[in-house]
């Protein structure tokens, strides 16, 4: 199965922009690349999702490389309610049960 | 609209005890999941369902057992609770299978403590 790897935390000032990155090199033509947050205390959330093009959405950015090893989640203005456990995702385009979380990137906002 | 309710939230166990965790979606999702949650880790797949009467094995299924007799309900059993089982519990729904569309929707999560 694909992997993903991300930083196990990043830190960020509020209202400034963050790059959360992910790294896919196994990724396969039919994986997806989706995005999920875990707030404290809470279950996951979903963020945002795609296979080639960038996406926007109204929570955050999604900028794949062109190769598709990679992509980076974009927080444009981080705010203290963004603090959570980021994780990416691959997921193909037909199987439902591979969905592995991995550890996440722990993205820390100070005021 | 409720989503994905579980319950209980909290439950504390004695090591050799059973009990049922519940959840509830009222969205009529096919797909529904049960995952665990140990401190400092991401989430492992414990069972997965794929409609009403189905369910099969994900990561980590020893120790637990699945049913799914009506679509909107999933329940995970534990039949002899072991401390290594101490952990957060999450389910979650999927409207579709797959990478296209499958966004998946999460409970709170249900804490369980095995003594």
């Amino acid at each position: 199965d694909a992997k993903t790897t991300q930083p196990n935390s990043m830190e960020s000032n509020e209202e400034e922009p963050v790059h959360l990155p992910c790294n896919h090199s196994t990724i396969s033509g039919t994986d997806y690349i989706h995005w999920y947050r875990q707030l404290p205390s809470q279950g996951p959330e979903y963020v945002i999702h795609g296979l080639t093009s960038n996406v926007n959405n109204r929570m955050a950015s999604l900028a794949i490389a062109e190769d598709r090893k990679s992509s980076t989640l974009i927080l444009h203005r981080a705010t203290l309610r963004d603090a959570a456990v980021y994780y990416c995702i691959l997921r193909d385009r037909w199987n439902t049960d591979k969905l592995i979380f991995g550890t996440g990137t722990r993205l820390q906002v100070f005021p | 609209n409720a989503g994905v309710t579980q319950t209980p939230k909290f439950r504390v166990l004695k090591t050799g005890q059973s009990m049922t965790l519940l959840c509830a979606q009222d969205m009529n999702h096919e797909y529904m999941y049960w995952y665990r949650q140990d401190p400092g880790m991401g989430l492992r797949l414990i069972h997965y369902s794929v409609g009403e009467g189905t369910t099969a094995k994900g990561e980590v299924p020893d120790g637990y057992n699945v049913s799914r007799l009506k679509k909107q309900n999933f329940l995970l059993g534990l039949e002899s609770a072991a401390p290594s089982q101490t952990s957060v519990y999450f389910c979650a729904s999927s409207p579709t299978a797959g990478g296209a569309t499958g966004e998946l929707f999460f409970g709170e999560g249900s804490r369980l403590t095995v003594l």
